[in-house]
């Protein structure tokens, strides 16, 4: 069973474009979530779409943006980069929404903006 | 933000030794789950306890919760050098989970052979 695929792995912007990252799910989740993982805030939730919708949101401007595909893959946009976005970014899928059950997680995108 | 904290920060151990980390949260919470880090990659998930349970296992870890004192530990005995790496906690909250996974800072485990 393949697991959760992001893509690409690294990435490196200037300050002020925006960035697609990918992310396919577990065949058969139709949860998917994103997070930011940072040195200084830690891991943080950024959205969660289950079945092409967005059911929660974390507290994250509206420069961070997302979407579902109707085969469940998700991808994330972030548009006028700032110095500090640059972290890794983290997607996970489950079979239900939530998070009532284990998430399993891609191996990330490290974005770095310049 | 940050639903707690784990302790320890930091924890290095002889392989072979038992290791614990515990875990405080500060709001009511359908499950907490236990995650693994190496190396600045992925999130493994280790386990999932319910609010309803106290204890749970699975191989070499063992979990506790504690609602009333908001507060959970993960055991894992025996360790080895290929249990390096950082460990997790996460919330999802009893309110339907609109915050997703709530993680703490984590504790950094090295397993000296």
């Amino acid at each position: 069973k393949a697991g959760v695929t992001q893509t690409p792995r690294y990435l490196i912007k200037t300050r002020g474009q925006q960035v697609t990252l990918s992310c396919s799910p577990i065949s058969g989740h139709r949860s998917v979530s994103w997070y930011q993982q940072t040195p200084g805030q830690g891991l943080q939730f950024l959205f969660e779409y289950f079945s092409e919708t967005q059911r929660n949101k974390g507290n994250f401007p509206g420069r961070f943006s997302g979407r579902q595909f109707s085969n469940s893959r998700s991808e994330m946009n972030v548009s006028t980069l700032e110095l500090g976005d640059s972290a890794l970014y983290l997607c996970a899928s489950s079979s239900a929404s939530g998070g009532y059950g284990g998430y399993t997680f891609g191996s990330g995108t490290r974005l770095t903006v310049v | 933000s940050q639903q707690g904290e784990e302790d320890p920060q930091a924890l290095s151990i002889q392989e072979g030794e038992n290791a614990t980390m515990n875990c405080s949260y500060k709001t009511s919470i359908n499950n907490l789950q236990w995650y693994r880090q190496n190396s600045g990659r992925g999130l493994v998930h280790l386990i999932l306890i319910r609010s309803n349970e106290r204890e749970k296992h699975s191989g070499r870890l063992r979990v506790t919760l504690d609602t009333s004192k908001k507060s959970s530990s993960l055991l894992i005995t025996a360790s080895r050098a290929a249990d390096t790496a950082s460990y997790f906690c996460a919330t999802v909250d009893s309110g339907g989970g609109a915050d997703g996974l709530t993680f703490g800072k984590g504790t950094h485990l090295i397993i000296q052979p």
